[in-house]
């Protein structure tokens, strides 16, 4: 069976990184992508950005660009979303979710299980 | 970037209820939508994709409809289970958007 599994909560100061990462199993992992949706508490679902799992190719929302990089490693059927310069605003539950191999297709099948990411000093 | 309005905000119903949500976007998107039902400390799941199309696993009771601009999230016969927080999305253009949810309450 598909499984998106992430990794654990975190907590950071302000100014600081977070790289979250992404298991997938139970499906040929090159064969999709990855995008990731955050929700700050209580809040609706916000889109950061997708990668290809069969080129790397990525496409970021506007908002984030220059602060998220999203990678994947095949040998390992894992991505990771690093978020930096983090703000008190970036706290959230982060998601990851199966997407479109070449382009986004947008209708998010499998989702990760969420990391909370909270930011304070 | 295209904006997604749901509504109502809020919805009270009772089980066995026929119950409408309805989702505009800002400018068309032709049938690139989808629905999602997330209930609290839980993932999004998907309900509904390209406007109409049913995810495998999903009960029939839910139905998507809609093009264009206005598209509609009916639940015909209200379950238990359905008590939770809907959210359209489309995916016509980038960057995906959301709308703001809509949480079905009982009443």
């Amino acid at each position: 069976q598909v499984q998106l599994v992430q990794s654990g909560a975190e907590v950071k100061k302000p100014g600081a990184s977070v790289k979250v990462s992404c298991k997938a199993s139970g499906y040929t992992f090159t064969s999709y992508g990855i995008s990731w949706v955050r929700q700050a508490p209580g809040q609706g679902l916000e889109w950061m950005g997708w990668i290809s799992a069969y080129n790397g190719n990525t496409n970021y929302a506007q908002k984030l660009q220059g602060r998220v990089t999203m990678t994947t490693d095949t040998s390992t059927s894992t991505a990771y979303m690093e978020l930096r310069s983090l703000r008190s605003d970036d706290t959230a539950v982060y998601y990851c979710a199966r997407d479109g191999q070449l382009a986004v297709a947008g209708n998010f099948d499998y989702w990760g299980q969420g990391t909370l990411v909270t930011v304070s000093s | 970037d295209i904006q997604m309005t749901q509504s109502p905000s809020t919805l009270s119903a009772s089980v066995g209820d026929r119950v409408t949500i309805t989702c505009r976007a800002s400018q068309s998107i032709s049938s690139w939508l989808a629905w999602y039902q997330q209930k609290p400390g839980k993932a999004p799941k998907l309900l509904i994709y390209k406007a109409s199309s049913l995810e495998s696993g999903v009960p029939s009771r839910f139905s998507g409809s809609g093009s264009g601009t206005e598209f509609t999230l009916t639940i015909s016969s209200l379950q238990p289970d359905d008590f939770a927080t809907y959210y359209c999305q489309q995916y016509n253009s980038y960057p995906i958007t959301f709308g703001q949810g809509t949480r079905l309450e009982i009443k």
